[in-house]
């Protein structure tokens, strides 16, 4: 069973420019959740998706954007890109449904976008 | 929201077992506490998950005493391999979920 797949694997973009990350969840999970990771502060939650509905949104700013599509498929977009935001970009799904009160379907990663800002 | 607080870093010896445990003093009562394994320039991976009292699978136990605020996680017979960081975290329903995590404990282990 093919795992969380995460497109590109690096980028190298530089300040002002803008970006669009991919991620295909494991067939059959319909929850997409998205991640900052850096050594300053670690693992950050950006915002999740259900059924093409953002959930939940973490604190980043509105240059921060995502999107799901019908197939459950999700890109995230960062706009006029500055240093900071030089990351590990991390995807994640779940079979977690919009009725769930208890999380007890873990999430699955991929390995991520590096992203590097000029 | 509930937030999650491990030791920094642990060392061990290939063979012995490791325990890391993690205070989650603020979990809800709709809350489970799960742990996950993170190696460099790869994503975390999910290792083991418990609502209360004890969870074990083929790689490791959790233990979840009565009043659910803390865990610890117990890695049987470690070895070079298991180096890594690990992170626990409490999965926050709020109408959506927000996975809250902590900043891990690094696990060294040495030959």
């Amino acid at each position: 069973k093919a795992g969380v797949t995460q497109t590109p694997r690096y980028l190298i973009k530089t300040r002002g420019q803008q970006v669009t990350l991919s991620c295909s969840p494991i067939s059959g999970h319909r929850s997409v959740s998205w991640y900052q990771q850096t050594p300053g502060q670690g693992l950050q939650f950006l915002f999740e998706y259900f059924s093409e509905t953002q959930r939940n949104k973490g604190n980043f700013p509105g240059r921060f954007s995502g999107r799901q599509f019908s197939n459950s498929r999700s890109e995230m977009n960062v706009s006029t890109l500055e240093l900071g935001d030089s990351a590990l970009y991390l995807c994640a799904s779940s079979r977690r449904t919009a009725c769930e009160r208890y999380s007890n379907q873990p999430q699955h990663f991929g390995d991520g976008t590096r992203l590097s800002i000029l | 929201l509930a937030k999650t607080t491990q030791p920094i870093s642990m060392d061990s010896y290939e063979g012995q077992e490791v325990n890391i445990t993690c205070s989650h003093n603020n979990i809800a009562t709709n809350d489970y506490i799960t742990w996950y394994q993170q190696f460099p320039s790869q994503g975390p991976r999910f290792i083991i998950q418990g609502y209360k009292t004890k969870v074990t699978n083929e790689v490791a136990s959790l233990f979840i005493p009565a009043d659910r605020k803390s865990s610890t996680l117990s890695l049987p017979r470690v070895s070079l391999s298991d180096t890594a960081v690990y992170y626990c975290l409490v999965d926050v329903n709020t109408g959506g979920f927000k996975t809250i995590f902590g900043a891990g404990t690094r696990l060294f282990v040495k030959a």
